[in-house]
């Protein structure tokens, strides 16, 4: 069956170190998603794509950086981690952008900075 | 900037117990409306996708309404079961899709 997985699925690291999450998907979908969910916020968009090479900015993508070189995998970069960005981060994909569309999405990752 | 907000953040009702979720949104330029499923430590699993155009879905116990002219959609589910216990997130998708913080269920036996 077709998924989307996250890895890792937890993960403690420090302050200004690079960490990189990783999002691949067996969909066949060419847009992907990366959002971060905390209390008092929801879901909030990161980054987004819509195919290979393509990458856009979301909601909240200061401090974060993704790269989209095949159509299974979107991975999500923080370039020098913060406390700030403790959080749960959910990647999801999904077909097409249109009035139909649904997105799929992982199990999540829930990280920690200290 | 589309908000969405859903009441009550937490409900818990007794096994069998018909109950509804409500979701307002204050743009009412939007594609579709979703509500999702989210289980401690799980991601979202897609429920029901209403179209703009449409006025209602059924799944099986579940049936969601929308009320795009108002901003109001709510999720209806019938005879309760402690297995419907989780997070109900609305979403409505417009240039993106934009969450609420969920309604969380509990459904006690």
């Amino acid at each position: 069956d077709a998924e989307i997985t996250q890895s890792p699925r937890h993960k403690i690291t420090e302050t200004g170190r690079q960490v990189t999450l990783a999002c691949h998907q067996t969909w066949n979908h060419n847009n992907m998603f990366w959002y971060r969910q905390d209390l008092g916020h929801g879901l909030r968009l990161i980054h987004y794509s819509y195919g290979v090479q393509d990458t856009n900015k979301g909601e909240v993508s200061d401090g974060y950086s993704v790269s989209r070189s095949n159509t299974e995998d979107l991975p999500l970069t923080l370039e020098s981690a913060a406390s700030s960005q403790t959080s749960v981060y959910f990647c999801a994909s999904s077909q097409a952008a249109t009035s139909q569309e649904t997105q799929y999405f992982g199990p999540g990752t829930r990280l920690l900075v200290l | 900037k589309q908000e969405v907000t859903q009441i009550p953040a937490a409900l818990s009702v007794p096994e069998g117990e018909n109950l509804v979720l409500n979701c307002s949104f204050t743009d009412s330029a939007i594609y579709n409306l979703q509500w999702f499923r989210q289980d401690p430590g799980k991601g979202l699993t897609s429920l029901l996708l209403i179209q703009s155009s449409q006025r209602e879905q059924t799944s099986g116990r579940l049936n969601a309404s929308l009320d795009k002219s108002s901003g109001r959609s709510t999720l209806y589910i019938a005879a309760s079961q402690p297995g419907d216990s989780a997070t109900y997130l609305c979403a409505v998708k417009g240039s993106r899709l934009t969450f609420g913080e969920g309604t969380q269920l509990t459904v006690n036996p």
